[in-house]
C-alpha cells in the first residue's frame, strides 16, 4: 500500500520568491513519484515525474523536485514564483509507475501575491 | 488531439434525479479512469477500464453509481438516484499502456451539484 501526505493545504508566496511545496510518501516498494498541477476550472496536468536514476527531476515551467529516499520526501520547488503559478498542486505515488495504482495527496493551493 | 473531453461542464440537478456524465478519451489510449474530487476526500479513483472492460470498480461508492464504456471513444458515469452528497467535480482521464511511467491525461471535469 502507498500513501501521500502534503504538508500545508495552502501556501502563499510573493512574486519572485522561492516556492516550496512539501510532499512525503510511504510505499512498500520503490516508488514512482509525480507532481500534477490543476489550474482553475481545468483538469490536472503532469508537471514532472521521478522513476529511477537522477534524484533531481526537472519539469515544466521551471519547477523541479528532489527524491530523497532517506526522508521519504519529494518536495517541489521553483526559485522564483510567477503570478501564473497560482494553482493547486498534487503529489502522487505509484508503486510500479502504473497509472492504475496512482494515489494522490490532498493537494496544496498555491497563492502568489503581487 | 483535442485531449480528453468531458460533458457537461456543469450539471445542477435535484435529489433523486438520474445524472449521466460523459467522457471521450484521447484517441488510441487504452485506459480510462473516472475520478471524483471533493474538499473532504480529495481525488478518489472510482473505476477504471482497459480496452473498454471495467477492471477495478472498488472505488465506486454505492450501487447508485455505474459506469460503462461501450466503445473505445466513449464512456459514461451514471448516478441513479442522485443525492446531495454526490456533489463534487468528476474527472475522466485516459492513458496509454506499455510504458513504465504512464502519464494521465485529464479532462476539464464536470462540476455536479445535487440540490
Amino acid at each position: 500500500a502507498q500513501s501521500v501526505t502534503q504538508l500545508g493545504s495552502h501556501v502563499s508566496v510573493s512574486e519572485g520568491a522561492l516556492v516550496l511545496l512539501r510532499c512525503n510518501y510511504s510505499s512498500s516498494v520503490p516508488p514512482y513519484l509525480f507532481w500534477y498541477v490543476q489550474y482553475p476550472n481545468q483538469g490536472l496536468q503532469l508537471l514532472l515525474k521521478y522513476t529511477t536514476g537522477a534524484t533531481l527531476v526537472k519539469g515544466i515551467n521551471g519547477f523541479e523536485a528532489e527524491f530523497k529516499k532517506s526522508e521519504t520526501s519529494f518536495h517541489l520547488t521553483k526559485p522564483s514564483a510567477h503570478m501564473s503559478d497560482a494553482a493547486e498542486y498534487f503529489c502522487a505515488v505509484s508503486p510500479l509507475g502504473s497509472a492504475r495504482q496512482l494515489t494522490f495527496g490532498s493537494g496544496t493551493q498555491l497563492t502568489v501575491l503581487p | 488531439d483535442a485531449g480528453v473531453i468531458q460533458s457537461p461542464r456543469h450539471e445542477v440537478t435535484e435529489m433523486g434525479q438520474e445524472v449521466t456524465l460523459r467522457c471521450k478519451p484521447i484517441s488510441g489510449h487504452d485506459y480510462l479512469f473516472w475520478y471524483r474530487q471533493t474538499m473532504m476526500r480529495g481525488l478518489e479513483l472510482l473505476i477504471y477500464f482497459n480496452n473498454n472492460v471495467p477492471i477495478d470498480d472498488s472505488g465506486m461508492p454505492e450501487d447508485r453509481f455505474s459506469a460503462k464504456m461501450p466503445n473505445a471513444s466513449f464512456s459514461t458515469l451514471k448516478i441513479q438516484p442522485s443525492e446531495p452528497r454526490d456533489s463534487a467535480v468528476y474527472f475522466c482521464a485516459s492513458s496509454l499502456s506499455g510504458q513504465t511511467n504512464e502519464k494521465l491525461f485529464f479532462g476539464s471535469g464536470t462540476q455536479l451539484s445535487v440540490l
